[in-house]
């Protein structure tokens, strides 16, 4: 199993330019989630879903769309690219448990500049 | 006020010492609680859970102080290998799972 996946590992954009992030996981989790880190102030979530065709806002949603057309993927999209979208990208997977709360797999994350 | 908050370090400490990290979270609502180890440029990964009755996973100790709203990891005989960021996390019930991250407290093992 592959796990959690990321494509790009990289990229650099102009201001205003778009792109598109994409999440995939063979584990069949029904969660999926997208967080970006930033030095100094850890990981926040952008978006999340709860299953396919599903999606919800996070803590810092805007400027950003998903998309998850299929279980095993999540898509991140920036419509208009801005230098304070720059950070590193990482999306998550879990499964849909009980009372407890249970493990994130991350992916290897996607470093995106913005010029 | 962050949700939560962790002593950033760096915590720099000779092979085979114990050293302990702490943190707080702000929400009285909060429901599980973990602790992350991220390696440099890497993921994040899943180190251990945090049980209201502590729980130890070999050389890792973790406990969680419901009523000072405080969790602790306490590593003992530190290895090379231990050396990483550490991300104390909560998470609220029912709500889809989702990770509150502290900003991680930063740990180098010397030789």
């Amino acid at each position: 199993n592959a796990g959690v996946t990321q494509t790009p590992k990289f990229r650099v954009l102009k201001t205003g330019q778009s792109m598109t992030l994409l999440c995939a996981q063979d584990m069949n989790h029904e969660y999926m989630y997208w967080y970006r880190q930033d030095p100094g102030m850890g990981l926040r979530l952008i978006h999340y879903s709860v299953g396919e065709g599903t999606t919800a806002k996070g803590e810092v949603p805007d400027g950003y769309n998903v998309s998850r057309l299929k279980k095993q993927n999540f898509l991140l999209g920036l419509e208009s690219a801005a230098p304070s979208q720059t950070s590193v990208y990482f999306c998550a997977s879990s499964y849909f448990s009980g009372s407890e709360g249970n493990e994130q797999f991350f992916g290897p994350g996607t470093r995106l500049t913005v010029l | 006020r962050k949700e939560v908050e962790q002593d950033p370090g760096p915590f720099n400490v000779p092979e085979g010492a114990t050293v302990a990290f702490n943190c707080t979270y702000s929400n009285s609502a909060s429901q599980s609680f973990f602790w992350y180890r991220q390696d440099c440029r890497k993921e994040p990964k899943l180190l251990m859970s945090v049980y209201s009755s502590g729980n130890e996973d070999g050389r890792f100790t973790a406990q969680l102080n419901r009523a000072s709203q405080y969790i602790s990891l306490l590593i003992r005989d530190s290895k090379l290998s231990d050396s990483a960021t550490y991300l104390c996390v909560v998470t609220l019930s029912g709500s889809a799972r989702q990770l509150t991250f502290g900003s991680g407290t930063q740990l180098t093992v010397l030789p």
